[in-house]
């Protein structure tokens, strides 16, 4: 069973709204990241953070932001979403050592933009 | 930069049979992981198996094991006795084994479909 968590795990929402996906661990992992699907499936990195108060951008340009205020927490926000930004966003988290026991996924949230 | 390279964007076997997923990557480093992972429907990814570059020997889970082949930069997965949970899209990543947080670097991915 997953120990990260992300919520929702679907929206629907229109265009121009602000929404903040949410992703929370319990295995006290220093490093979070966020991913972006496209409908063809291809994964790419949109940010990354080491720690508290540190956040990166990742390999694709993202209109979106995130913060990392405590461990357990790394929050996604668009602050007016397109349809250009329906997309499935999967959380991932990992000890210091990345490889060492992998990474951790959540379950995803499948979003679209009307 | 790093790539990873999964030339096969479908694959179907006959449950119980065999199969085999490619994939290459390209790095300078000398200290890495690879991995694994499958996404079924349900979207969530879940780790199959992973390789540490400076092992020579092939990690084996079960039914899945690797070929690791370090100087050719290939890390193709052997499915063994396939079964119908085991049809779900599979991703080959990279990840430096260094500190930081670069994150895995995924393949664009197989879809493996097994035939009742």
């Amino acid at each position: 069973e997953a120990d990260i968590y992300q919520t929702p795990r679907y929206l629907v929402i229109g265009t121009g709204k602000k929404i903040t996906l949410e992703c929370s661990q319990t295995m006290g992992h220093d490093k979070m990241y966020w991913y972006q699907q496209d409908p063809g499936m291809e994964l790419h990195l949109i940010h990354y953070s080491y720690g508290v108060n540190s956040t990166e951008k990742g390999d694709l340009s993202s209109e979106s932001t995130v913060s990392r205020i405590r461990t357990e927490h790394f929050p996604l926000t668009l602050e007016s979403a397109r349809p250009s930004h329906t997309s499935q966003y999967l959380c991932a988290s990992s000890e210091y050592r990345s490889g060492v026991r992998g990474y951790t996924f959540g379950s995803g949230t499948r979003l679209t933009v009307v | 930069a790093q790539t990873v390279t999964q030339s096969q964007p479908e694959m179907s076997v006959q449950e119980a049979e065999t199969v085999t997923l490619s994939c290459t990557y390209d790095t300078s480093e000398s200290d890495y992981y690879l991995f694994w992972y499958k996404q079924p429907p349900s979207r969530q990814m879940i780790l199959v198996i992973r390789q540490e570059a400076y092992k020579q020997q092939n990690a084996t889970e079960n039914r899945f094991s690797v070929n690791f082949q370090k100087a050719a930069k290939s890390f193709s997965l052997k499915i063994s006795d396939s079964q119908l949970g085991d049809a779900a899209m599979y991703f080959c990543a990279y990840a430096y084994s260094g500190g930081g947080a670069d994150g895995l670097t995924f393949g664009k991915g197989t879809h493996l479909i097994i035939q009742p």
